[in-house]
């Protein structure tokens, strides 16, 4: 048990429709991050958020992304108007609060959301 | 140049053999640096975790940092069958927020 689930866990939709992600810390965890991976491919940063705070995004993150967290808990990452090159694995990871629970930039990663796109 | 590399195998070794995974990373000032093993269509999972030079060991497995020559890798004794995945090899680059980045990934098979 990594700490954190996601939902939905798979995701089919089509072209140009809006899709929506959430992840939910089991426990306390101030830092989020978000990541895409494509076949074939690791994960690739996306967002990242300290408590509610969104302090760094990816250039892969267009547009048409847009992630949340409203009260530090529980994150949201919406895409719009969603294309085929949309298709791939999110994933969600959470690092420890304390570093008594092992190094603050170790991530623990959530079972993720597969999206297809047709 | 990518930031961080992997040969993509696949690595192919017999049960019981080591299995080594290699990972070098182009930024000096890395201080962080993961080992992440995936099954098909799961989500990965840390193995571990390193941050100074030389060797660091966990059961079965070994992790071994060189900063001088950007250089991480992951050996596996005594491979079994259950060890056939993808090792992914993440790094904290430079002074980001923490976010990693992640080398392709090895793909490894352990035949009987």
């Amino acid at each position: 048990d990594t700490g954190v689930s996601q939902d939905p866990r798979h995701k089919i939709t089509k072209r140009g429709q809006n899709v929506t992600f959430r992840c939910d810390p089991i426990s306390e965890h101030n830092r989020l991050y978000w990541y895409r991976q494509t076949l074939g491919q690791g994960p690739e940063f996306l967002t990242y958020f300290q408590n509610e705070a969104q302090l760094e995004k990816s250039r892969l993150l267009s547009d048409r992304f847009s992630a949340e967290r409203p009260k530090g808990s529980f994150s949201t990452l919406e895409i719009q108007r969603t294309e085929q090159g949309d298709s791939a694995m999110y994933l969600c990871a959470l690092s420890p609060t304390r570093s008594g629970l092992g190094s603050t930039d170790t991530q623990y990663f959530g079972p993720g959301t597969r999206l297809t796109v047709l | 140049q990518k930031e961080v590399e992997q040969n993509s195998g696949p690595l192919s070794v017999p049960e019981g053999a080591i299995a080594s995974l290699n990972c070098t990373y182009s930024d000096r000032g890395s201080q962080s640096f993961f080992w992440y093993r995936q099954y098909s269509g799961k989500s990965p999972e840390l193995i571990m975790s390193i941050y100074s030079n030389g060797d660091k060991e966990d059961g079965r497995f070994t992790a071994q940092l060189n900063k001088a020559s950007q250089y991480v890798s992951l050996l596996i004794r005594d491979s079994q069958p259950s060890d056939s995945a993808t090792y992914l090899c993440a790094v904290k680059i430079g002074t980001s927020y923490g976010k990693l980045t992640f080398g392709q990934g090895t793909i490894l098979t352990v035949h009987p």
